[in-house]
């Protein structure tokens, strides 16, 4: 089946620090892959995505590259801030109409001050 | 524009009780989900719809819970009745065909 994994949290910071978030995918096709993002108390906002092998989705600061080979969509930022705190979901589409979206477990990023 | 519309934000129900969620997706947005997100979870997709057919229901747990799309438009999920476990966060998203969900604020469920 089609599956979404995530490094587990939580993942803490200190402000301008590094940051990775792992995530990995087993699908049955040629997904679409996304990174979502949830601030406290509200809905899942897209972050960024990459619809084929090797294309880079980046939006924020935050860039995450569709590694084929390794199966895998790792998010990356180069300094946080505190106002990234959130939950960051990975999540796969196998098609163009957003059929068979699985989202993984989401990770919590707390960065402090 | 105007984001995905969802009521109420907030419900608090005993088990055996039903209930039922509101959601109006963005103008235009042919195609509607329901996620269910269990605290500490990501989301899972109960149905989705293409404009008013059902297009995915696997997870849907069909003896209690129903959702319909009146004329490709507004949606209503309704629990009866429900079940200390259907306590999350409801979430209704709309997309058009390029696969990019937009989602709404949630309803948060709670069975006591």
């Amino acid at each position: 089946g089609n599956s979404v994994t995530q490094m587990e949290g939580p993942v803490t910071l200190s402000e301008e620090a590094f940051l990775t978030i792992n995530c990995t995918y087993t699908a049955t096709g040629y997904p679409s892959l996304f990174w979502y993002v949830q601030y406290p108390g509200e809905g899942l906002q897209l972050l960024l995505k990459a619809t084929k092998a090797d294309d880079k989705g980046s939006n924020k600061g935050f860039e995450a590259t569709y590694r084929k080979e390794t199966t895998s969509f790792h998010l990356e930022k180069g300094s946080v801030q505190v106002s990234d705190s959130a939950v960051y979901f990975c999540a796969l589409s196998l098609d163009n109409y957003g059929q068979n979206f699985v989202f993984g477990p989401g990770t919590r990023l707390s960065v402090l001050p | 524009e105007a984001g995905v519309a969802q009521s109420p934000r907030y419900k608090i129900i005993e088990k055996r009780q039903s209930v039922a969620f509101w959601c109006n997706p963005i103008s235009g947005h042919a195609t509607l989900y329901w996620y269910q997100q269990i605290l500490g979870q990501g989301p899972k997709l109960l149905i989705q719809f293409q404009n008013n057919g059902v297009v995915d229901d696997s997870q849907l747990p069909k003896d209690r819970f129903s959702a319909e799309r009146l004329k490709g438009v507004d949606s209503t999920l309704k629990i009866q009745p429900a079940k200390l476990e259907d306590s999350a966060v409801y979430l209704c998203a709309s997309s058009e065909s390029y696969n990019e969900q937009f989602f709404g604020p949630g309803t948060r469920l709670t069975v006591l």
